[in-house]
Order: C-alpha cells, then sequence, then structure tokens
C-alpha cells in the first residue's frame, strides 16, 4: 500500500469549510483513494473514496487532482461534532482483500 | 454495512495473564483483520482472521503472541498471550463490506490495560 502523509493536527471553527490534504506521490494505477473518520473511543467510520477528479456524499468532497499524487479531502460548515481524526488511505483494495495500512491521521480540532 | 460487537469493551488484567477478545458480526463476511491502536497512535493490522485455516499475521506478530480463531463467518476472537504493560492497547476487530469500495466496519474496540 502506497504511503501517505498527512498534516498531524488542524484546528478549525464552527461554520467552515475545512479541506484536509493527503500527499501520496508513489500512488499506483489500480489504488484507489478512501478516507475514514474515527471518534475518542470509536473504531474508524468509512467517509468517502474516490479514484479521480471529484467525488461527492452527503457527508464530504473528495478532490484528486489529474496526476493523483495528492487528494484533498473538503468537510463542508463544520460542526463541533466534526472533531475526530481523519485518516487518509491509499491501495488497490480490491485485490489487497480489503485489509488497510493506516497512516498517522489529521486530529481535527472544531472551536465554537 | 455490518454490525460489529466486541467483547469486552474493556478490561484491566495483569501481567503475565491471558484475555481473549470476542467479535461477533451481524452478517456473514469473507474477511476479518484485528487490529492494535496504542494510545494516541494509528491502527496497525494485527492479522487477517482466515475462516476454516490459521490467521496472516503482519510482520512483528506471531501467533503464539496473538492467537486468533475464526470458527465460520460470522465470528473470531483474538487471544492476548502473556500479557505485559506494552500489551495496553485498543484491539479493534473489523470486516470488509461487500460493496464497491470494499471499505472497512469497524467494531467498537476492547480497551486493555495491563498492569
Amino acid at each position: 500500500l502506497a504511503k501517505t502523509t498527512q498534516p498531524i493536527s488542524m484546528d478549525s471553527y464552527e461554520g467552515q469549510e475545512v479541506n484536509i490534504t493527503c500527499s501520496h506521490n508513489n500512488i499506483a494505477t489500480n489504488d484507489y483513494i478512501t478516507w475514514y473518520q474515527q471518534f475518542p473511543s470509536q473504531g474508524p467510520r468509512f467517509i468517502i473514496q474516490g479514484y479521480k477528479t471529484k467525488v461527492t456524499n452527503e457527508v464530504a468532497s473528495l478532490f484528486i487532482p489529474a496526476d493523483r499524487k495528492s487528494s484533498t479531502l473538503s468537510l463542508p460548515r463544520v460542526s463541533l461534532s466534526d472533531t475526530a481524526v481523519y485518516y487518509c488511505l491509499v491501495g488497490d483494495f480490491r485485490t489487497n482483500a480489503g485489509k488497510s495500512t493506516f497512516g498517522d491521521g489529521t486530529t481535527l480540532t472544531v472551536k465554537p | 454495512s455490518a454490525v460489529i460487537s466486541q467483547k469486552p469493551s474493556r478490561d484491566i488484567c495483569q501481567r503475565g495473564t491471558s484475555l481473549t477478545i470476542q467479535c461477533q458480526v451481524d452478517s456473514q463476511v469473507t474477511m476479518m483483520f484485528w487490529y492494535r491502536q496504542q494510545p494516541g497512535q494509528s491502527l496497525t493490522l494485527i492479522a487477517t482472521a482466515n475462516q476454516g485455516s490459521e490467521a496472516t499475521y503482519e510482520s512483528g506478530f506471531v501467533i503464539d503472541k496473538f492467537p486468533i480463531s475464526r470458527p465460520n463467518l460470522t465470528f473470531s476472537t483474538l487471544t492476548v498471550s502473556n500479557m505485559s504493560p506494552e500489551d495496553s492497547s485498543i484491539y479493534l476487530c473489523s470486516v470488509a463490506g461487500s460493496g464497491v469500495n470494499y471499505e472497512q466496519y469497524f467494531g467498537p474496540g476492547t480497551r486493555l490495560t495491563v498492569t
């Protein structure tokens, strides 16, 4: 699985848009980009996955440039409850039987 | 999505003893995994629990220390053997979803403290 690099922490305020960028220079052709969210005392929760360009769901958007060497998770209008650790994972999950290697993650703190 | 439960949710154990953690899924799944998350750290994959055969361990983890059972497609156990304080962690069970994203679903974790 490709190595990923994320900021260790980020601060934001309620109502703001938050963008968390993940670098994955060694991404392979068949690799997908997946983001998970983890609250304290809980297991990680799948947020979004993409291969290229832009993906949007009810929770977040994922922007992937043409070279795919980075990706940006965008959380619109965050609230205090979005305070969590966010993990970026890159891999060909279809051939890797679903198992994932988690990087260090980004701790997002949303302030009132 | 899969609903996963783990038992116990937390435990405090003495060094040298063993603890078995149970993972129950509400549906049959092919792939089950065990992770460890040490305080303030990210998740580290311990092993893949294979139904009907020996688990596949990641580098740094061995069967004698972390024996795993997978008797059927909805249940698995992880035993932490001969515990030391360094084994104090949260242990998480996960399963791979059957959707197009192959996302994982995680249990709530078992918080283990070894004194």
